[in-house]
């Protein structure tokens, strides 16, 4: 069955560091990949999105996720962190292979900025 | 502004009760979803509809139904025959199945 593993339930880091969020998937082909944030109480917002061509992908807000097939991985990254920057973020993968088979979201992590 | 609007933010309800949740978008997407958020559980799918007049279950359809006779609307409803209503409920929409969705700000649906 197809799996989204975010490993990180909650990662705390000050502000102004660099920022890591990792997500893996399970899937036989080149799914179609995606970053969501969430604040509290609130809807999700997409961050950047991977179908195909340059494996490093650029979004809004400083986000870059970069895919790495041989990994089975689409880690999320941004330079330094803003405090503002602290909420929930999902990794979500759609399997891409013709027809629809339902997007898959992560459980999420938890990003706290610290001053 | 284009958007999806859901109504009530807050919703409370006696246990044995219907309740319907709205879901308005004015994006001109044709397919439409309903999401169930607890906490460390991510998204689960409840229905997703492609297009008027058409829709499917999702992971966890038991105890919702939902129509979809316009575009621009999909409403939830959560019946008394759900177990465990009481959850953080997201509607969605996308261009096409497959596609990158759009959120609502959600409802937060609590049974007593």
């Amino acid at each position: 069955a197809q799996s989204v593993t975010q490993p990180d339930i909650h990662i705390t880091v000050s502000e102004g560091a660099s920022l890591e969020l990792r997500c893996n998937y399970s899937y036989g082909a080149t799914p179609y990949l995606f970053w969501y944030v969430q604040s509290p109480g609130q809807g999700l917002q997409l961050l950047l999105k991977y179908f195909s061509g340059d494996t490093l992908v650029q979004g809004i807000k400083g986000f870059e996720a970069e895919f790495k097939r041989s990994q089975s991985s689409f880690n999320l990254r941004k330079p330094s962190v803003h405090w503002s920057d602290a909420a929930e973020y999902f990794c979500a993968v759609d399997p891409g292979s013709g027809g629809y088979q339902k997007v898959t979201f992560g459980t999420g992590t938890k990003l706290q900025v610290i001053p | 502004d284009g958007g999806i609007t859901q109504s009530p933010k807050y919703l409370f309800r006696k246990e044995g009760q219907n309740v319907t949740l709205s879901c308005e978008q004015n994006l001109n997407h044709d397919a439409m979803y309903w999401y169930r958020q607890d906490p460390g559980q991510g998204l689960r799918l409840i229905y997703y509809s492609q297009i008027v007049n058409d829709f499917q279950k999702g992971d966890i359809a038991e105890g919702y139904s939902v129509s979809r006779e316009k575009k621009e609307s999909f409403p939830l409803t959560v019946t008394s025959a759900q177990k465990n209503p009481t959850a953080f409920y997201l509607c969605a929409s996308s261009i096409a199945l497959a596609y990158e969705q759009y959120f609502g700000p959600g409802t937060r649906l609590t049974v007593t």
